[in-house]
Parts: structure tokens; C-alpha cells; sequence
């Protein structure tokens, strides 16, 4: 069982739609990520959270240490929010080295 | 703005090869990291260095090696490129406890 699971695995929605998209992590963690990766590669942070929310735009992440979930919202979706998102962990154990343990990402694709 | 840069976003090398894929950071990052990515299975580590000089196994070493002699540059080096090792190359930079920069990528391809 990977220790970072996400859900859906592929996700297509239109334009205007509310998005959550899940994280689920079996290990201790000292912050969890999410990033975005455009066609082509670059990966860009989107959020690091430890507690609580964060929001940026129409992007929110919320993150529930107790029961090991995150959940990453999209408000009023649009076609250039098409991407794979990705949650990852900085687990305990990693110390400062900030190692993470990735999710096999999500892949969003909203339909103008 | 902060930057990490891989040498090249496409490559085609031939089985047997030696590979060098470089990565430079402007950050003064202590923390590098060499990851690839193939579908289905996400991130894996292959690399990673918290100093000059210095490197940790990740998770999948093995036929890869990395050089650290800059702390702004962090090298993968591929000592004899098999088809198994196609995929994307992502490195990433980061300070203790704080978010990590990748560059954008090394597709490569091994012929």
C-alpha cells in the first residue's frame, strides 16, 4: 500500500465546477504539499501546510492531521486549471532533509 | 525569482551511454534532490544531497550516480543507459523545513 494515496486518479469537470481533490497519508508527517504539473513538466508548489487552511486565489487546502487527509478545493474552474495535481508528505522521519513521499497525482481536465 | 534549471528538457542517448544530467539552483539551497517520474508510479527518489559533497540513497539508485561539487549545482549521472531508465528527470531544491523548487524537467530517452 503506497503511504500517500489520492483520489480520484483522473478527474474531468466543467468549467465553473467546484473541485476537491483527496489525499489520504499513512505515515507521520511534519507538513504536507500540493503542486501542480502543466503538460510539459515543470512542477510548481502550490501549498505546504501543517495545520489547518490555506487559500490562494480560488485554490483552498485544508488539512486534518488527526485523521491523515488533505483535501485540495478549486472554486469556479477553468480550462487552465487542467493539470495534474499532486500531494506529497515530508514525513517525520525525514528530518530537515525535507524528503518527500509523492501521490501518483491527479489528473484534471475541465471542459470549457 | 527563485530558479532551478535542468540542462536539457529533451534527450535521446543510446543504450550504454554515459548520461549527464545537470541541474543548477540560485537559491542557496542546501537540500537537492534528483526524482523521475513514470506513469503510474509517481515521484521516486533516486538521489539526494543536504551539503557539497555530500549524498544519500533515495529509493531507486541503482545504475545512477550524483555529484555535488558546487552547491548551486547537482549532478545525475546515468553510467551506462539502459532502455529501463527512459522517463522524466525532475530535480528540486529546498531549504530545511520549507517548500521545494523543481526545474522543469528531463525527458529522456534511452535508444
Amino acid at each position: 500500500k503506497n503511504e500517500v494515496e489520492q483520489s480520484p486518479q483522473n478527474l474531468t469537470a466543467q468549467e465553473g465546477e467546484f473541485i476537491t481533490i483527496n489525499c489520504s497519508y499513512s505515515v507521520g508527517i511534519s507538513a504536507l504539499h500540493w503542486l501542480q504539473q502543466h503538460p510539459g513538466g515543470g512542477i510548481v508548489s502550490l501549498f505546504m501546510l501543517s495545520s489547518g487552511k490555506k487559500k490562494h486565489g480560488r485554490l483552498i487546502a485544508t488539512i486534518n492531521i488527526q485523521e491523515k487527509h488533505s483535501s485540495l478545493h478549486i472554486t469556479a474552474s477553468h480550462p487552465r486549471d487542467s493539470a495534474v495535481y499532486i500531494c506529497a508528505v515530508s514525513p517525520s522521519y525525514g528530518g530537515a532533509t525535507n524528503k518527500l513521499i509523492f501521490g501518483t497525482g491527479t489528473l484534471l481536465a475541465v471542459q470549457p | 525569482d527563485v530558479k532551478v534549471t535542468q540542462s536539457s528538457r529533451y534527450l535521446v542517448k543510446r543504450t550504454g551511454e554515459k548520461v549527464f544530467l545537470e541541474c543548477v539552483q540560485d537559491m542557496d539551497h542546501e537540500n537537492m534532490f534528483w526524482y523521475r517520474q513514470d506513469p503510474g508510479l509517481g515521484l521516486r527518489l533516486i538521489y539526494f544531497s543536504y551539503d557539497v559533497k555530500m549524498k544519500e540513497k533515495g529509493d531507486i539508485p541503482e545504475g545512477y550516480s550524483v555529484s555535488r561539487e558546487k552547491k548551486e549545482r547537482f549532478s545525475l549521472i546515468l553510467e551506462s543507459a539502459s532502455t529501463n531508465q527512459t522517463s522524466m528527470y525532475l530535480c528540486a531544491s529546498s531549504l530545511e523545513y520549507t517548500e521545494a523548487f523543481f526545474g522543469q524537467g528531463t525527458r529522456l530517452t534511452v535508444v
